[in-house]
């Protein structure tokens, strides 16, 4: 039983660049949220997708923006990168149907750095 | 927006102590959520609380929800050099919605 996959583990990027993160899903999930972990932080909410549909969304801007696929897997991607964007992201998948205990199931996370 | 507050930040302890760990919110949630964080990996759920004065364990762990749904504390019974690492404490005002996590507390174990 695959859980939640996530590439790439590292990447290095300078101000200004673009960036795309990938994750598939733990099998039988079709609900993604995306968390920022900055250094030293708890995980923050950037947004949840679930039927290829942005159904929640946290306190970040526009920059910020993701897709989900019809086979549930997800990327986010990240615009006019900062400084401040260097963090842990990371996927989580959960089934989104009513009655939906909430049991996140995380991946191991994509560490960005921006120079 | 929604804050949890998590204390104390860090622990020190020796193998084979009691730890206590709390999470307080300004605002009620549905679900009160710990997770274990160890170095380069991902959250992993360790107790989910969905009632007010509800009371958990999973082997070593117990959890309590507290009866405002403002807060809840986590402990861990005879420590193990395998409990080091970071616990979270979430919470959750929805059914499939967003999950507020506090900053952490990082416990290190003594052997």
């Amino acid at each position: 039983d695959a859980g939640v996959t996530q590439s790439p583990t590292h990447l290095i990027k300078t101000r200004g660049q673009q960036v795309t993160l990938r994750c598939s899903p733990k099998s039988g999930h079709d609900t993604v949220s995306w968390y920022q972990q900055a250094l030293g932080q708890g995980p923050q909410f950037i947004f949840q997708y679930y039927e290829e549909e942005e159904r929640q969304r946290g306190n970040f801007p526009d920059r910020f923006s993701g897709h989900q696929f019809p086979n549930y897997s997800s990327e986010l991607n990240v615009n006019a990168l900062l400084l401040g964007d260097s963090a842990l992201y990371l996927c989580a998948s959960s089934l989104g149907r009513q009655g939906w205990t909430g049991e996140l199931f995380f991946g191991e996370g994509s560490r960005l750095t921006v120079l | 927006g929604q804050q949890l507050n998590q204390s104390p930040q860090s622990m020190f302890i020796q193998e084979g102590e009691d730890v206590s760990m709390n999470c307080t919110s300004s605002s009620i949630f549905n679900t009160w959520l710990w997770y274990k964080q160890d170095p380069g990996e991902g959250p992993v759920l360790l107790i989910a609380l969905y009632k007010a004065g509800e009371l958990t364990s999973n082997g070593r762990l117990t959890a309590q929800f507290g009866i405002t749904r403002k807060d809840s504390f986590l402990n861990i019974s005879a420590s193990i050099p395998s409990d080091v690492g970071i616990y979270f404490c979430a919470g959750r005002d929805g059914n499939a919605g967003k999950s507020t996590f506090g900053d952490g507390t990082t416990l290190t174990v003594k052997p």
